[in-house]
């Protein structure tokens, strides 16, 4: 099975734009979940979608959001981007015969100048 | 307090040696428990997982779960340089949510 894709892999925005990423989850996966992970604060969860609805929320300013469309695939938004959104965005997604356990995309590296 | 903790390190241990990684956790409800590997520049990818209390060996790698101390370890024998990377502790809390800790560094030393 293909793992999970994330497009792009990198990204550069001036503060102010708006960006969209991308993710594709495993084959048959229908949870998808995205993650900030930044070297001061780590690993933090922003959103989890499943059948095209959220399912659960991080503590993020409302300028993150995201969505998930019919065939699993899922998109987040940033708009208004702050130098302090640099960061790796990452994608997971689960399902499958270990439902809860999350497997990661490459990433998008997002910087804001 | 977080509701994930691990030993940021950096853990130093020489090849062939066990490096033992270590996390606790607050949430008393949670049930799933993750050790992923981070190496510098690319996306977590995972080792294992635990749900029961007790030992889960998968070939060099061991984890281990004691539920009344809410603590959670990784046992990695014969160390090895490749074995270099940062590890993650996980687990969800009783919200749904799959909480990180910070990551635990270690360096195995050839």
């Amino acid at each position: 099975k293909a793992g999970v894709t994330q497009t792009p892999r990198y990204l550069i925005k001036t503060r102010g734009q708006q960006v969209t990423l991308s993710c594709s989850p495993i084959s048959g996966h229908r949870s998808v979940s995205w993650y900030q992970q930044t070297p001061g604060q780590g690993l933090q969860f922003l959103f989890e979608y499943f059948s095209e609805t959220q399912r659960n929320k991080g503590n993020f300013p409302g300028r993150f959001s995201g969505r998930q469309f019919s065939n699993s695939r899922s998109e987040m938004n940033v708009s208004t981007l702050e130098l302090g959104d640099s960061a790796l965005y990452l994608c997971a997604s689960s399902g499958g015969d270990s439902a809860d356990t999350q497997y990661f995309g490459p990433g998008t590296r997002l910087t804001v100048l | 307090q977080k509701e994930v903790e691990q030993n940021s390190g950096p853990l130093s241990v020489p090849e062939g040696a066990i490096a033992s990684l270590n996390c606790t956790y607050s949430d008393r409800g949670s049930q799933s428990f993750f050790w992923y590997r981070q190496y510098s520049g690319k996306s977590p990818e995972l080792i294992m997982f635990i749900y029961s209390n007790g030992d889960k060996e998968d070939g060099r790698f061991t984890a281990q779960l004691n539920k009344a101390s809410q603590y959670v370890s990784l046992l990695i024998r014969d160390s090895q340089p490749s074995d270099s990377a940062t590890y993650l502790c996980a687990a969800y809390n009783q919200g749904g949510k799959l909480i990180f800790g910070q990551g635990t560094e270690l360096s195995v030393k050839p």
